[in-house]
């Protein structure tokens, strides 16, 4: 069966620093995968899309980056964080070639003081 | 406002009563999807229906679709504590892509 992990579950940094998030992806091959952010009571925002190794869309241009440099590896950075890239950050994966269901990893807790 | 509105944003019920949803969306979609959320985690997959399709079930979950007034609805039967959560419902954009409300928060009451 298809498994998805993220970490760290949370991570609290000071502004201006480096940021990496991880996501992988077990049981699948070639899985379009995506990374959201969710402020507190609200919905998903989509970050980035990849359907395939090296092949990043970013749909809200900011101070974030994603890059795939696995089949089932998908990583979000930033250089320099600010307050506002605060949220729960959430990576998912669908079937690829499908517009259809996204299975959902844990999340991270990102707090940038 | 963005594809995939939800309401109420909060609902409040007894355990026993029923839930009911509401989703409604601007532009043609491919399929939609209700997500839950349960506090501080990921979302769980609840149930697709396509656009052709107007209404489909799974165990206590009906899922309605009325592509004319683009809007869906979602029912929980015999709602339970365990039903508290937030729903979101997401339309499919084609690419793989879904674009997600800002969710219904329920609260069961025991």
């Amino acid at each position: 069966s298809q498994t998805i992990h993220q970490w760290p579950a949370t991570l609290v940094q000071p502004v201006g620093s480096p940021l990496s998030l991880e996501c992988t992806v077990e049981g699948t091959s070639n899985p379009n995968l995506y990374w959201y952010r969710q402020a507190a009571g609200r919905g998903l925002q989509l970050l980035f899309y990849s359907v395939g190794i090296g092949q990043i869309s970013s749909e809200v241009p900011q101070n974030l980056s994603a890059s795939r440099p696995q089949d089932r590896q998908f990583i979000l950075s930033s250089k320099k964080l600010l307050l506002s890239d605060s949220g729960f950050y959430l990576c998912a994966w669908s079937a690829s070639g499908s517009t259809d269901t996204q299975y959902f990893g844990p999340g991270t807790r990102l707090t940038v003081l | 406002s963005q594809q995939g509105e939800e309401d109420p944003q909060a609902l409040s019920i007894q355990e026993g009563e029923n839930a009911t949803m509401n989703c409604s969306y601007k532009t043609s979609i491919n399929n939609l999807q209700w997500y839950r959320q349960n506090s501080g985690r990921g979302l769980v997959h609840l149930i697709l229906i396509r656009s052709n399709e107007r209404e489909k079930h799974s165990g206590r979950l009906r899922v309605t679709l009325d592509t004319s007034k683009k809007s869906s609805s979602l029912l929980i039967t015999a709602s339970r504590a365990a039903d508290t959560a937030s729903y979101f419902c997401a339309t499919g954009r084609g690419a793989g892509k879904s674009t997600f409300g800002d969710g219904t928060t329920l609260t069961v009451k025991p």
